[in-house]
């Protein structure tokens, strides 16, 4: 139990649906992320929010769509995804924002994962 | 830029020693992290290396090297449960993950 907690844990939807995925942290963190883990690539950082603000968005495509109502609580939109997008993605949350410059003051805590497929 | 290699697959037997490298090119470096990630579950923390040298904790150690941009995870009496993959993630900038290297520990 890490203190982030991810639903649904497993999605299977068509191209044409639209879901969202959900991560909420416990751990009173201010910075909460959307990653991407595909098999055989690197971890992909999708966005990042540090005190409810979004920072940064790595060129993800607008069938992604973030959503942060608060420091705790995190959604990832999906809608009109297509079939390369099945993927783990993964929520995390941190103290204070990684890479950011300033001096890390601690680690990336994952939730487990949701694993989507899409059709 | 940035950029940060590991090698993709070592296998070790149990109760041997294995080292995992990392190299890294990260602007305005600050740290190296490690983190395990068993098969189907989440990535967690196992060290944090900020200054060179070795660090060590248990039977997991960390060394940094930060003129060299080397790091690596040292793992003694390997246990079947040490099968997952590791990765190796640099902060500065901008915060990176290597690709990862898979670890298969045999009887």
């Amino acid at each position: 139990e890490t203190g982030v907690t991810q639903t649904p844990r497993h999605l299977v939807m068509g191209m044409t649906n639209k879901k969202s995925l959900k991560c909420e942290q416990h751990l009173g963190h201010n910075a909460m992320y959307w990653y991407k883990q595909s098999a055989k690539k690197p971890l992909e950082l999708m966005f990042v929010y540090s005190l409810e603000e979004r920072v940064e968005n790595n060129s993800v495509p607008s069938r992604f769509s973030p959503e942060c109502p608060n420091s705790s609580h995190l959604f990832l939109h999906l809608h009109t995804l297509q079939p390369e997008d099945s993927a783990l993605y993964l929520c995390a949350s941190s103290q204070t924002m990684q890479g950011s410059g300033a001096r890390n003051t601690g680690e990336l805590f994952f939730g487990e994962g949701s694993r989507l497929t899409v059709l | 830029g940035q950029n940060i290699d590991q090698p993709t697959e070592m296998t070790a037997t149990e109760g041997a020693i294995v080292q995992i490298n990392c190299t890294y090119q990260t602007s305005g470096f600050n740290g190296l992290f490690w983190y395990q990630q068993h098969a189907g579950e989440a990535p967690t923390f196992l060290s944090y290396n900020v200054l060179d040298g070795l660090e060590e904790k248990g039977r997991f150690s960390s060394f940094l090297s930060r003129s060299k941009g080397y790091s690596y995870l040292l793992l003694k009496e390997l246990q079947m449960k040490d099968s997952a993959s590791y990765l190796c993630a640099s902060d500065g900038q901008n915060f990176v993950f290597g690709p990862g290297t898979r670890l298969s520990v045999l009887p």
